[in-house]
C-alpha cells in the first residue's frame, strides 16, 4: 500500500513565524504535491515537483515555498505565517494511473 | 484551463433512497478519478477510471465516465447513514500539474 506521511497533524502558530509542514512517500513516486483546502473553496493546488530539487508553482504559491532534496520528502515553507494560511494542508503523491494518494492531513492555525 | 463542476454540491437524503452525484468537466479528458473525504480526514480513493464507458462498482457507489459528453456520474443505491462524507470528483487535464478537482458534494444520509 502507498503510504504517504505528513509529519504535524494539528499546529499552532502565530503570525510571522516560519512554518515548516512535511510529507514523505514511501514508493518512490516522482510526483508529489501540496494543497490547501478551505470550505466553499475545495481543494487548490500551492506547488508540486516531479523530480528531485525540480519543483513548479500551482494555483495559489504566493506566501509559500517548498524543498525537495530527496525523492521521498517534499516540504512545504510559509516563511511568515499569516491568519489568512490558516487552513488543512494536503499532501499527495502520484502513481502510474494519475491517481493521488493523500497524506492525513496538517491543520494549521495561525493566531 | 480545466473546470471541473460538481453537482449537487449539498445533499440531503434518506437511507435506502437512490441518488446519482454528476461531475462535468470542460476539457477533453479520459482520467477522472472520485474521492472521500469524512469530517476532519483527508481524502482516500474511491474510483479509478482511464476510458469512456469505464463503470466501476463498490457497494452500493457505482461510477462511471463519458468521455464524449465529458461527464462521470456517481450513483448511490439504496443509501446508508456510513455513506454520509463528502465526495469529490477529479480530473487529469494531462500536464504534471496532478488533478482539478471539483467543489465536493457533501452527502448527508438520514436514518
Amino acid at each position: 500500500d502507498v503510504k504517504v506521511t505528513q509529519s504535524s497533524r494539528y499546529l499552532v502558530k502565530r503570525t510571522g513565524e516560519k512554518v515548516f509542514l512535511e510529507c514523505v512517500q514511501d514508493m518512490d513516486h516522482e510526483n508529489m504535491f501540496w494543497y490547501r483546502q478551505d470550505p466553499g473553496l475545495g481543494l487548490r493546488l500551492i506547488y508540486f515537483s516531479y523530480d528531485v530539487k525540480m519543483k513548479e508553482k500551482g494555483d495559489i504559491p504566493e506566501g509559500y515555498s517548498v524543498s525537495r532534496e530527496k525523492k521521498e520528502r517534499f516540504s512545504l515553507i510559509l516563511e511568515s505565517a499569516s491568519t489568512n494560511q490558516t487552513s488543512m494542508y494536503l499532501c499527495a503523491s502520484r502513481i502510474d494511473t494519475g491517481e493521488l494518494f493523500f497524506g492525513e492531513g496538517s491543520r494549521l492555525t495561525v493566531l | 484551463e480545466l473546470k471541473v463542476e460538481q453537482n449537487p454540491l449539498f445533499l440531503s437524503m434518506q437511507e435506502g433512497k437512490n441518488y446519482t452525484i454528476y461531475c462535468n468537466y470542460s476539457t477533453t479528458s479520459d482520467r477522472l478519478y472520485w474521492y472521500r473525504q469524512d469530517p476532519g480526514k483527508s481524502l482516500e480513493s474511491l474510483f479509478v477510471l482511464l476510458s469512456n464507458g469505464a463503470v466501476k462498482q463498490e457497494g452500493r457507489l457505482m461510477a462511471s465516465l463519458d468521455t464524449k459528453a465529458r461527464l462521470s456520474t456517481l450513483h448511490i443505491t439504496a443509501a446508508v447513514h456510513d455513506l454520509s462524507a463528502t465526495y469529490f470528483c477529479a480530473v487529469d487535464g494531462g500536464g504534471a500539474d496532478g488533478l482539478t478537482f471539483g467543489k465536493g458534494t457533501h452527502l448527508i444520509i438520514q436514518p
